[in-house]
């Protein structure tokens, strides 16, 4: 079974730009978290999809957006980009119940850094 | 508010040495899950285990064991024998029954096991 996967794996933008990540999930997973990993603040959840509605937010500011497709394919949106947006961006997928073999499973991120 | 704290920020051990990685947590929900999670510098977050609240039981996996403690809200990890092939970054994660996607991680655990 293929893991998550994210595109692209790389990326590097200027100030002001406007960014897109994708993150297919696992087959059959419905639910597709992001995080964003930094040196200085570590892992923090920024949003949950779960059938193509946002069931989670955290708290990031509007800049930083995102949406699913019916395939519960995922992708997250950063506008006016900013230097401190520079991070390994995580996309995990889930079946997104609480039940006990449903683990988030993490693809291998995207690095972003923001010049 | 919740809170996971992992206060080893690196540690060194020697091949086949036995080294305990703590992870300490805070949380007012009396339903949660604890997890570990190992990142290689491929980035990529490995999920190892996932414990809920009410399941005190310790856990044996092969070289990996794990000490989950309610009365300390400690969800300790021991790798017996350790090997290179450990070396990676360990985060403790936890997650409350009412966001059960949206983890709180600690600031994870360097492990380095030196031949």
């Amino acid at each position: 079974k293929a893991g998550v996967t994210q595109t692209p794996r790389y990326l590097i933008k200027t100030r002001g730009q406007q960014v897109t990540l994708s993150c297919s999930p696992i087959s059959g997973h419905r639910s597709v978290s992001w995080y964003q990993q930094t040196p200085g603040q570590g892992l923090q959840f920024l949003f949950e999809y779960f059938s193509e509605t946002q069931r989670n937010k955290g708290n990031f500011p509007g800049r930083f957006s995102g949406r699913q497709f019916s395939n519960s394919r995922s992708e997250m949106n950063v506008s006016t980009l900013e230097l401190g947006d520079s991070a390994l961006y995580l996309c995990a997928s889930s079946l997104g119940q609480p039940t006990y073999n449903s683990p988030l499973h993490f693809g291998n991120g995207t690095r972003l850094t923001v010049t | 508010a919740q809170k996971v704290t992992q206060a080893q920020t690196e540690i060194s051990v020697v091949e086949k040495e036995d080294v305990t990685l703590d992870c300490v947590y805070e949380t007012r929900d009396t339903t949660y899950y604890l997890f570990w999670y190992k990142q290689p510098p491929s980035g990529e977050l490995v999920f190892l285990i996932r414990r809920n609240s009410f399941d005190e039981q310790n856990e044996i996996s092969g070289r990996y064991s794990w000490n989950f403690q309610k009365s300390t809200s400690s969800f300790n990890f021991t790798i017996t024998a350790s090997q290179v092939v450990d070396s990676a970054v360990y985060f403790c994660a936890l997650s409350e029954l009412r966001n059960f996607n949206k983890f709180y991680f600690g600031s994870g655990t360097k492990l380095n096991v030196k031949p």
